[in-house]
């Protein structure tokens, strides 16, 4: 079946430092990755969807400068928090989409602790 | 606007009990996603509709396959062990995998 590993599973880090997060698609080829923030509220935010070959798309309020993404092949794709503060806390979610499978899958998450 | 409007935001249930979550678009979706988040953040997806029902189970879902404008979950039998969070999520559309979430239905199952 289709599966989707994230790791860490929580990280905590002093402000101002920087945390990176790994996906991997196991089972399916993930076309698609889309980064998420689940809030302490338990709301969600996308922060970017990644397409192999094709330019990653930020959502407004949210910057390749501060949350680079690389998506290198069809079962891998990165995020780093850099700089991180206290509104950068939070769970971060990636699901991977496969053409064939039409749904999202997810990864674990990875909770980010700002000291 | 919010394009997923959940409801209801907290459900307690009795242990057998049957119940139902909706979720309604205010624009018409291509498909919808039901996930239960556990304890430890992980989001387990429950079902994947393009359209019409699915049954697994305890749970069904269905979406509406006329105006695409809302889906359900229904519970039956409810068990301590469904207790969690219910989140609906749709896909607007573009064939990429985007999609939107409700804020959620935290339900609480007693004995």
């Amino acid at each position: 079946g289709a599966l989707v590993y994230q790791y860490p599973r929580r990280t905590i880090c002093k402000s101002g430092t920087s945390m990176r997060m790994e996906c991997q698609a196991v089972g399916f080829q993930a076309t698609s990755v889309a980064w998420y923030r689940q809030s302490p509220q338990k709301t969600f935010e996308l922060i970017a969807l990644s397409t192999v070959n094709s330019a990653i798309k930020y959502e407004q309020n949210f910057t390749q400068e501060k949350f680079p993404i690389s998506h290198p092949n069809l079962s891998f794709s990165s995020m780093t928090v850099l700089n991180a503060y206290l509104e950068d806390r939070g769970l971060y979610l990636c699901g991977a989409w496969g053409a064939n499978t039409g749904q999202l899958y997810f990864g674990e998450g990875s909770k980010l602790t700002v000291l | 606007g919010d394009q997923v409007e959940q409801s209801p935001s907290a459900l307690s249930l009795h242990e057998g009990t049957d119940s139902a979550l909706r979720c309604n678009f205010t624009t018409t979706m291509r498909s919808v996603q039901w996930f239960r988040q556990n304890s430890r953040g992980s989001l387990i997806s429950l079902f994947y509709l393009a359209s019409g029902t699915k049954e697994n189970g305890r749970l069904k879902s269905a979406f509406d396959s006329k105006e695409r404008r809302y889906s359900t979950l229904h519970i039956r039998d409810a068990q301590l062990e469904d207790s969690g969070t219910y989140f609906c999520a749709a896909n607007t559309g573009a064939n990429t995998g985007k999609l939107t979430f409700g804020h959620g239905t935290i339900l609480r199952v007693h004995p």
